[in-house]
């Protein structure tokens, strides 16, 4: 099973920042099969980023995801209101999806 | 518009069955695999299992701490996907989450999701 490591745990910034997270797996992902979703409170997760780079439908171009092989990045060039909220990775290009523990972006 | 309804959760006692349906629309459902996750009380996101389309075998894969105990199915004609969840625990206590698999390209559509308490 392929382990994924997200940090920091928590990132405090505020509104217009760039926010940074990092994501590293414990082997090499499949075909940079490595997603990125947001989620807020009491709702469920959205896809931002898929194949480590592409964003989903409809994602604002402030959110991009880079890497290959065992480190990824998410990157939110300039933080909104709406973008405060936990962000997870995840791997699916092995038959056993996993998630990484999440980083909490909140308010400075 | 996509859309992926849970239903069937609730309160249930350790060692007892439950069956989720996650109702499809919006798209050909029997195209796509799709797949079950949970989120216990406070905590992370966990994949539970998903089935794959017909034109991929149907096969399923499970989570190692739910194999042989939940089992994924689908109804293409009724765009239904089933998780058969038995002998549960304490510890299946979380929201679970039905999704479309759209391939390379992730997993794109969630459903809003539904709890499931075991408790005695």
């Amino acid at each position: 099973e392929i382990v994924l490591t997200q940090s920091p745990g928590t990132l405090s910034l505020s509104p217009g920042e760039r926010a940074t997270l990092s994501c590293r797996a414990s082997q090499s992902v499949s075909s940079s099969y490595l997603a990125w979703y947001q989620q807020k409170p009491g709702q469920a997760p959205r896809l931002l980023i898929y194949g480590a780079s592409s964003r989903a439908t409809g994602i604002p171009d402030r959110f991009s995801g880079s890497g290959s092989g065992t480190d990824f990045t998410l990157t939110i060039s300039r933080l909104e209101p709406e973008d405060f909220a936990v962000y997870y990775c995840q791997q699916y290009g092995s038959s056993r999806i996993t998630f990484g523990p999440g980083t909490k972006v909140d308010i400075k | 518009e996509v859309q992926l309804v849970e239903s069937g959760g609730g309160l249930v006692k350790p060692g007892r069955s439950l069956r989720l349906s996650c109702t499809a629309s919006g798209f050909t459902f029997g195209d796509y695999a799709m797949s079950w996750f949970r989120q216990a009380p406070g905590k992370g996101l966990e994949w539970v299992g998903f089935i794959r389309s017909k034109a991929y075998g149907g096969t399923t894969e499970y989570a190692a701490s739910v194999k042989g105990r939940f089992t994924i199915s689908r109804d293409d004609s009724k765009s239904i996907a089933y998780l058969q969840m038995n002998s549960l625990k304490t510890e299946d206590t979380a929201v679970y989450y039905c999704t479309r698999w759209y391939g390379d390209y992730g997993f794109d559509y969630w459903g809003q999701g539904t709890l499931v308490t075991v408790s005695s």
